[in-house]
């Protein structure tokens, strides 16, 4: 069974500054890995995803996640933070399988506050 | 525009009484799926659904009912709500494609009290 792991419950940043988001999943064979982010009484939006080849995904709003195979991590980052940045972000793991259903298992999510 | 939506947005409910939420989406996927949002939880799965007629049980299935009759639709069922279903459910679709992401509705806030 895949499981996704966000060791960073609360992360709190200065406006300006470098973010990166801590992901680590185990799944058996080549993950499918994305990003969502979950601003205040709203829904999911998916900021990046990762299917296979170049490593270094790019995404909406400037975010960025870098595919470590070796250390199992898909961690997000971007250069410089906004306030508009401060959310609730969630790293999930997908799984498709002969004749079941896209499965995606989500990580308990890190909530990021953003300083003025 | 393309779209997931839920109805209601906001329920509060008594134990034991049953009732529906209902998702629909616009953009003809197959695949659809419950969600139940919970702190420190993150998102876990209830039940999802490959194409119409065909659901199979999420991680945490115990408590709902689900059917998929149309394409579009895909409404969630307690038959018997308890306390411990208080949560933020969200529907979401995809297609059937290998690069298909997840498409989420906006939430239904549950309160059974």
């Amino acid at each position: 069974a895949q499981s996704v792991t966000q060791p960073d419950i609360h992360i709190t940043v200065s406006e300006g500054a470098s973010l990166e988001l801590r992901c680590n999943y185990s799944y058996g064979a080549t993950p499918y890995l994305f990003w969502y982010v979950q601003s205040p009484g709203q829904g999911l939006q998916l900021l990046l995803k990762y299917f296979s080849g170049d490593t270094l995904v790019q995404g909406i709003k400037g975010f960025e996640a870098e595919f470590k195979r070796s250390q199992s991590s898909f961690n997000l980052r971007k250069p410089s933070v906004h306030w508009s940045d401060a959310a609730e972000y969630f790293c999930a793991v997908g799984a498709i399988s002969s004749g079941s259903a896209r499965q995606l298992t989500f990580g308990s999510g890190t909530q990021l506050t953003v300083l003025p | 525009e393309a779209q997931v939506t839920q109805n209601p947005r906001y329920l509060i409910t008594v134990t034991g009484k049953k009732l529906t939420v209902t998702c629909s989406q616009n953009m003809n996927h197959e695949y659809m799926s419950w969600y139940r949002q919970d702190p420190g939880l993150g998102l876990r799965q209830i039940y999802y659904s490959m194409n119409v007629e065909v659901t199979d049980k999420g991680d945490v299935p115990e408590g709902y009912k689900v059917s998929r009759k149309e394409k579009r639709n895909f409404p969630l069922i307690l038959e018997s709500p308890s306390p411990n279903q208080t949560s933020l459910y969200f529907c979401a679709s995809s297609s059937r494609d290998r690069g298909g992401e997840q498409y989420f509705g906006p939430g239904t806030r549950l309160t059974v009290t």
